[in-house]
């Protein structure tokens, strides 16, 4: 099983419309949790953090279930702009005392005019 | 802040030939981060500093990778010999002091051909 696990899509979607996207992890120890967004032939860029009290921002609302170690994005009123590929990332404690990301291999949105 | 600085941007070499790519991370950021990203993989770590002190290399795929942190400000992954399977982009990131909950910064990447 795959550490980060996300749906690849794509998500077609029409202006305006309310999509959500789910991410699943398997390491009950991960510490913070991160959306990122990645246009395509650019680098994957921070889009917000992931709290357990959940978290808005504008249009994207992002929640954490740590019961059943999920995250969840959700964007309102698509624009064309928002197409782009989300990855979602986890933070895991290392022994060290150290830490590091995984990420997922990212779902892919097309918002259509 | 110029953010994390990578050259080259692109980079098209022949198979066996010796590539190093290069990385400079924001001022004041104690992580570095090596990532490759493919289409088939999706953005794999290949390497981790912290304090230019290598934490985790469990992802450099076999010997003919390596890299260097030499100090704060620079560090290098070279490929020798390259292969065609190692076309891909390849992300430097960086981070601040902590325990990573404040994301990373990527830098803008280098797409990297094999012939």
């Amino acid at each position: 099983r795959k550490e980060v696990e996300q749906d690849p899509g794509p998500f077609n979607v029409p202006e305006g419309a309310t999509v959500a996207f789910n991410c699943t992890y398997s390491n009950s120890a991960s510490q913070s949790f991160f959306w990122y967004r990645q246009d395509c032939r650019k680098e994957p860029k921070l889009l917000m953090s992931v709290y357990s009290s959940g978290n808005e921002d504008g249009r994207f609302t992002a929640q954490l279930n740590r019961a059943s170690q999920y995250i969840s994005l959700l964007i309102r009123d698509s624009k064309l702009s928002d197409s782009a590929t989300y990855l979602c990332v986890v933070n895991i404690g290392l022994a060290s005392g150290t830490y590091k990301y995984i990420f997922g291999t990212g779902t892919r949105l097309k918002v259509l005019a | 802040d110029a953010g994390v600085i990578q050259s080259p941007r692109h980079e098209v070499t022949e198979m066996g030939q010796e590539v190093t790519l290069r990385c400079k991370p924001i001022s004041g950021h104690n992580s570095l981060f090596w990532y490759r990203q493919t289409m088939m993989r999706g953005l794999e770590l290949l390497i981790y500093f912290n304090n230019n002190v290598p934490i985790d290399d469990s992802g450099m795929p076999e010997d003919r990778f390596s890299a260097k942190m030499p100090n704060a400000s620079f560090s290098t992954l070279k490929i020798q010999p390259s292969e065609p399977r190692d076309s891909a982009v390849y992300f430097c990131a960086s981070s601040p002091p902590g325990t990573g909950d404040y994301g990373y910064t990527f830098g803008s990447g280098t797409r990297l051909t094999v012939v």
